[in-house]
């Protein structure tokens, strides 16, 4: 069975902080690795990961994978309230199943 | 424009009763996928479909059916024989190699 795990469940921060999510995997024929934002509804895409090594990066957020150890970290820095959300990971494997973690849920206070 | 619509918003279910659950897109994706979301949990994987009349159980199928007569449609039915189906249902669709792509949501409610 494909699993994935994101830590930590939960964080508060406050405004201008630095944070690291993490998201480790077992999963059968890696495809990609992608994050999303979820604030109400649909979660918003944010980075699709399919290379080692290789930083994907998006105003104050950035990711990378490694395919070897099976993890990825999502970092964003001098965060603001907006960045308030539960973020996802899913990892895409054999015959396009797309499995996702628990979710880091994110709150940042002023 | 595209996208993925789900359809209705809110249901309520009575006991016992099986309900219908509607998903489309005009994106043209191979791939769809049926998600539960409870509150403050993740996503999990209940249906996917990899391509038309084609389907697999995801990690909690148990009470849940689908079809995928046309590649646009993605039904999933919540029978009776799912004992606590009160949660948010998101569906999604994607290609091979690219980001999947989200509905706004179906929020299903047992009275």
């Amino acid at each position: 069975e494909d699993k994935v795990v994101q830590s930590p469940l939960s964080l508060v921060v406050h405004e201008g902080d630095t944070v690291t999510l993490n998201c480790s995997y077992e999963v059968t024929n890696f495809r990609s690795l992608l994050w999303y934002k979820q604030e109400k509804k649909a979660p918003t895409f944010l980075f699709m990961l399919t290379s080692s090594g290789i930083e994907k990066k998006s105003g104050r957020l950035s990711s990378i994978l490694d395919k070897k150890e099976l993890f990825s970290i999502l970092n964003i820095t001098a965060t603001q309230t907006g960045d308030s959300a539960v973020y996802l990971c899913a990892v895409a494997g054999t015959a396009s199943k797309l499995t996702f973690g628990t979710g880091t849920r994110l709150q940042v206070t002023l | 424009d595209g996208g993925i619509t789900q359809s209705p918003k809110y249901l309520f279910r009575k006991e016992g009763q099986n309900v219908t659950l509607s998903c489309e897109q005009n994106l043209n994706h191979d791939a769809m996928y049926w998600y539960r979301q409870d509150p403050g949990q993740g996503l999990r994987l209940i249906y996917y479909s990899q391509i038309v009349n084609d389907f697999q159980k995801g990690d909690i199928a148990e009470g849940y059916s689908v079809s995928r007569e046309k590649k646009e449609s993605f039904p999933l039915t919540v029978t009776s024989a799912q004992k606590n189906p009160t949660a948010f249902y998101l569906c999604a669709s994607r290609d091979r190699n690219t980001e999947a792509f989200f509905g706004q949501g179906t929020r299903l409610t047992v009275v």
